[in-house]
C-alpha cells in the first residue's frame, strides 16, 4: 500500500536556526513527490515537485531534496512568518492521479 | 483571476441529515480533486475528476458519498445520511489538467460538523 509518513510532528524552532523536516514514502514506483505549506484554517499552497532521486528544488529559504525513499525540506534561517504545516505528498505510477498525504509538520519558529 | 472557491464555508448539520458541498474550480482547470482533512490528520483523497468523468472514486469512505461534475467546471460533493464522523474538512483542488506536473490549487474547505 502506498504511504507517506513525515516526522517530527511538531518542531519548534528559534529565529535563525536552520532544520530539517522529513518526508519518507513508500509506493509503487513514484511519479511525483509535492511539498505544500498550509496556513491555519486554509487550503494548502504548492512549494515544490520532485520527480526523481538526487533533484533538489529552491525556493527562498526553503530547499526540497529527493532520495529513493525520503525526501527532505530544508529550512535555512528560518523567520516567523515561515510557521505553518508542512505537508508532503505523492503520485505512484500504477495510481492515476491520486495523491496521497502524509500527517504533516507543524512548524513554529520563535523571533 | 478568482481562485478556487468553495461554498459554504462552515455547515453545521444534525446525524442523518443530507448535505451538498460546492467546489468552483479555477476558469479553464479540467481536473478537480476532493480531498477530506480531519483535525490534525493530513489530507485523504476522496475523488478525482477529469473532466465530468471521474476515473478514480477509490477514496469514497462508504456509499453514502457521491460526487458529481457538469459542464466540466462546478463540482458537488453530497453526502447522505450524516454521521458525526463525516465531521472534517472538505477541500477541493484543481488543476489545469491531471497530471503530475500540473500544479493543484486548493480552495479555503468548507467545515463541517455534525452533531
Amino acid at each position: 500500500e502506498d504511504q507517506v509518513t513525515q516526522s517530527p510532528e511538531a518542531l519548534r524552532l528559534q529565529e535563525g536556526e536552520s532544520s530539517s523536516l522529513n518526508c519518507s514514502y513508500t509506493v509503487s514506483g513514484l511519479r511525483g513527490l509535492f511539498w505544500y505549506r498550509q496556513d491555519p484554517g486554509k487550503g494548502p499552497e504548492f512549494l515544490f515537485t520532485l520527480y526523481s532521486a538526487g533533484e533538489e528544488k529552491e525556493k527562498e529559504r526553503l530547499k526540497a531534496t529527493l532520495t529513493k525513499k525520503e525526501s527532505f525540506l530544508h529550512i535555512t534561517a528560518p523567520k516567523p512568518e515561515d510557521s505553518a504545516t508542512y505537508l508532503c505528498a505523492v503520485q505512484a505510477n500504477t495510481g492515476g492521479f491520486k495523491t496521497i498525504f502524509g500527517a504533516g509538520t507543524r512548524l513554529f519558529v520563535k523571533a | 483571476g478568482a481562485g478556487v472557491s468553495q461554498s459554504p464555508s462552515n455547515k453545521v448539520t444534525e446525524k442523518g441529515k443530507d448535505v451538498e458541498l460546492r467546489c468552483d474550480p479555477i476558469s479553464g482547470h479540467t481536473a478537480l480533486y476532493w480531498y477530506r482533512q480531519s483535525l490534525g490528520q493530513g489530507l485523504e483523497f476522496l475523488i478525482y475528476f477529469q473532466g465530468n468523468s471521474a476515473p478514480d472514486k477509490s477514496g469514497l469512505p462508504s456509499d453514502r458519498f457521491s460526487a458529481e461534475r457538469t459542464g466540466g467546471s462546478v463540482s458537488t460533493l453530497t453526502i447522505q445520511r450524516t454521521q458525526q464522523e463525516d465531521s472534517a474538512v472538505y477541500l477541493c483542488a484543481s488543476s489545469f489538467s491531471a497530471g503530475v506536473s500540473e500544479t493543484q490549487y486548493f480552495g479555503p474547505g468548507t467545515r463541517l460538523l455534525v452533531l
